[in-house]
């Protein structure tokens, strides 16, 4: 079946930890975004990449890293310096700019 | 920069009754419109999207206008059910910003 995947769907981490959330398409999709929900605020653009080996900042990428080495994938890096990153991300991608965006299920961060 | 403002909520509907959901943009370019729905603890599902304008989308009963002169695409439903409680987000993409902007949700409760 062609979608989306993104694991774990929960991850707990310490404080001052890096971690690394999977993003893995088999749509042939050209674009991919991550996006942050917290409760109230909708979704919020960290980064996103139109093409391999090519990506942007969204609105909200102080604290975020990512790589864009496979078209299929594209990790996205939590890193010590992200003030509140407890929160859900979500992923997505399209097959080009201007249609229509596929979801994953989500990865419920929690730092304590 | 592109924006996109929809009706805050919750909304509280009692089981067959008319649904609206309002929702407004600005873009520089000229984008297409989608409606996506998100279930608890789920990503997001496309509901359905309009790619210019008077262009008429719908998908489950749901069914939304593009409308240019009021830069406008609000959402309807002529009978709303139980299982159409969730979270409704309003999105537009263009070429202009490569990038795929929300609204900030709008939760609806259906009341049996």
């Amino acid at each position: 079946d062609g979608g989306i995947t993104q694991s774990p769907k929960y991850l707990f981490r310490k404080e001052g930890q890096n971690v690394t959330l999977s993003c893995e398409q088999n749509l042939n999709h050209d674009a991919m975004y991550w996006y942050r929900q917290d409760p109230g605020q909708g979704l919020r653009l960290i980064y996103y990449s139109q093409i391999v080996n090519d990506f942007q900042k969204g609105d909200i990428a102080e604290g975020y890293s990512v790589s864009r080495e496979k078209k299929e994938s594209f990790p996205l890096t939590v890193t010590s310096a992200q003030k509140n990153p407890t929160a859900f991300y979500l992923c997505a991608s399209s097959f080009e700019v201007n249609t229509e965006a596929f979801f994953g299920q989500g990865t419920r961060l929690t730092v304590v | 920069g592109d924006s996109v403002t929809q009706m805050e909520g919750p909304v509280t509907l009692s089981e067959e009754a008319f649904l609206t959901i309002n929702c407004t943009y600005t873009a520089t370019g000229y984008p297409s419109l989608f409606w996506y729905v998100q279930y608890p603890g789920e990503g997001l599902q496309l509901l359905l999207k309009a790619t210019k304008a008077d262009d008429k989308g719908s998908n489950k009963g749901f069914e939304a206008t593009y409308r240019k002169e009021t830069t406008s695409f609000h959402l309807e439903k002529g009978s709303v059910q139980v299982s159409d409680s969730a979270v409704y987000f309003c999105a537009l993409s263009d070429y202009t910003s490569a990038k795929i902007i929300f609204g900030k949700g709008t939760r609806l409760h259906i009341l049996p």
